[in-house]
């Protein structure tokens, strides 16, 4: 069984550029997720997605952070403009069904460098 | 902001020796999941302990929950360098609106030597 795939593994951009983090899940995961996690932290939540719909984007930054997952598959992380603090590894994760009652699927994740 | 508090932060054992690691979260919980992180796999699953529970065994894995004290430990028998790893607690929300949502704590890297 393939992982969850990401895209790409590394990024390095200059403050105020756009950059874009594509994720692929395990085929007939309904729950998505992005993490973002800052060195030497644990994984903190940006957006959760069931199929289409959006469960939980309350610590998503919306002023710069955008996401969706178009067909309840694909799923994109966009950030415009960066900021030097959004410097972090962002994880892309997948499970059955979501509401943290099971196991989640992470992929390798996208380092991200702001200079 | 992180809701699990890990402790140690840092663990440094020696290859045989059990490893175990404590974590607390704040708010109620549906679970209490523990995950594994290194350069080489991403971060993995360990085992999920449901809040009705109090015990739970993974092969070399033990995991306790106690839902009085909001706290879980971590028990890892027979270490091997392998095991080299950040180890991360996350618990899973059970109302309002931290259902369903996996908070994760800071982490606690352990460090096996051979």
């Amino acid at each position: 069984e393939a992982g969850v795939a990401q895209s790409p593994r590394y990024k390095i951009i200059e403050k105020r550029q756009s950059v874009a983090f594509w994720c692929n899940p395990i085929s007939g995961h309904a729950t998505l997720y992005w993490y973002q996690q800052i060195l030497g932290q644990g994984p903190k939540l940006l957006i959760q997605f069931q199929n289409n719909g959006v469960v939980d984007d309350s610590q998503l930054p919306k002023d710069r952070f955008s996401a969706e997952r178009l067909k309840g598959v694909d799923s994109t992380l966009k950030i415009q403009p960066a900021k030097l603090e959004d410097s972090a590894v962002y994880l892309c994760a997948s499970s059955w069904a979501g509401r943290g009652r099971n196991e989640q699927y992470f992929g390798p994740g996208t380092r991200l460098t702001v200079t | 902001s992180q809701q699990g508090e890990e402790d140690p932060q840092a663990l440094s054992i020696q290859e045989g020796e059990n490893a175990t690691m404590n974590c607390s979260y704040k708010t109620s919980i549906n679970n209490l999941q523990w995950y594994r992180q290194n350069s080489g796999r991403g971060l993995v699953h360990l085992i999920l302990i449901r809040s009705n529970e109090r015990e739970k065994h993974s092969g070399r894995l033990r995991v306790t929950l106690d839902t009085s004290k909001k706290s879980s430990s971590l028990l890892i028998t027979a270490s091997r360098a392998a095991d080299t790893a950040s180890y991360f607690c996350a618990s899973g929300g059970a109302g309002g609106t931290s259902y369903g949502k996996l908070t994760f704590g800071q982490g606690t890297i352990l460090t096996v030597h051979p």
